[in-house]
Parts: C-alpha cells; structure tokens; sequence
C-alpha cells in the first residue's frame, strides 16, 4: 500500500538552530512531491514541488531535497514565524491527486 | 488576488440536519479537490473534479456526502444527514493540469 510518512511528528527549536523534516514515502511511480506549509486556522500554503531525485528547491531559509525514498525539507537558522505544521504530499503517476503525510508541527522559539 | 474562497469559515449544526460548504476555484483552474482534515486521520481526499466531471469520489460515504459542480466557478459538498463523525475542517483546492494545488481556509464543521 502506498504510504507517506513524516517524521518528527513536532519537533521544538531554538531561533536560529537549523535542523531538518523528513517525508519518506513507498509510492510506486512518483510523479511530483509536494512540501506545504500550514499556519493553524488557515489551510496549506504551497512551498515546493519535486519530481526528480536529486533537485533541491530553496525559499528563504527553507530548502527542499528529493531522493528516489524521502524528501527533506531543511530549515536554516529558524525565526519564530517558521513556527507552523509542514505538509508532504505526493502525486502518483496516472493521478491528479494528492497524498499526504500527517505533517511536522514545527515550533521555534525566540 | 487569486484564491480559493470557502464559505462557510465555521458552521455548527445538529445531528441529522443538512450542511452544505461551498467553495469558488481560482478563476482558470481546471480540478478542484475536496479533503477533510482530522487530527487522527490527518488530510484526506474526499472527490475530485476535472473540468467539472468527477473522476473520483471513493473517499466519500457515499450514503450521506455528495460533491458537485454546478458550473466552473461553484463546488459544492452536502452532507445528509450528518453525524458527530463527521466534525472536520473540509478544505477545498484547485489546480491546473499536474501542478500544484492551492487550498482555501477551509469549513470548520462541528455536528452536536
């Protein structure tokens, strides 16, 4: 069964220490992997799309990395309003839809 | 601006009466998505519509959800009767081809 698993479930970091989400999935024919961010309240806001393994997209002080297992999405040097759940999601091909893993609530403090 | 725009934000209802949540795609966009999100289950899909056909509804009860799409502007997603099972937020997102999907804020929906 397809499946897509975040990891940690919350992690809790000090303002300007870096560390890194991971979202492994075991999808047959993957055809975009998706990373969003979600503000509480508010639905998921899009960040980065990966179809490749091997491409790394950057936004600030996020950065997002594919292998042909797990994605990462690495945060450098936090500020308090990264503070939010991250969403993947994963796009198989022959679909339109999404899959998504359960998140990483992320909460950095000052 | 472009955004998807769900309406209701909040909606509290009795057990057994109808809800509907309605959602506006971005003007353009082709699919349009319907989730539920629980803290147990996380974000699941419930239909999905390209062009205005639905193409896949297997994660609906089929006995009491229905999702349409009247016109290119309108989806909506009725529930009757509904139960307390059925609390979530219900977002909706839209698309184009294979990219992204944009989300709206989402129907906080509480059944007492």
């Amino acid at each position: 069964e397809d499946q897509v698993t975040q990891s940690p479930e919350a992690l809790r970091l000090q303002e300007g220490e870096s560390s890194s989400l991971n979202c492994s999935y075991t999808v047959s024919g993957l055809r975009g992997l998706f990373w969003y961010r979600q503000d509480p309240g508010k639905g998921p806001e899009f960040l980065f799309t990966l179809y490749s393994a091997g491409e790394e997209k950057e936004k600030e002080r996020l950065k997002a990395t594919l292998t042909k297992k797990e994605s990462f999405l690495h945060i450098t040097a936090p500020k308090p309003e990264d503070s939010a759940t991250y969403l993947c999601a994963v796009r198989l091909s022959g679909y339109s839809t999404l899959t998504f893993g359960k998140g990483t609530m992320l909460l950095v403090s000052p | 601006d472009a955004r998807v725009t769900q309406t209701p934000r909040d909606k509290v209802t009795e057990m057994g009466q109808e809800v509907t949540m309605r959602c506006q795609p971005i003007l353009g966009h082709n699919t349009v998505f319907w989730y539920r999100q629980t803290m147990m289950q996380g974000l699941e899909l419930l239909a999905y519509f390209r062009n205005r056909a639905p193409l896949d509804d297997s994660g609906m009860p089929k006995d009491r959800f229905s999702a349409e799409m009247p016109d290119a502007t309108l989806a909506t997603l009725k529930i009757q009767p509904s139960e307390p099972r059925d609390s979530a937020v219900y977002f909706c997102a839209s698309g184009s081809g294979g990219a992204e999907a944009f989300f709206g804020q989402g129907t906080r929906l509480t059944v007492v």
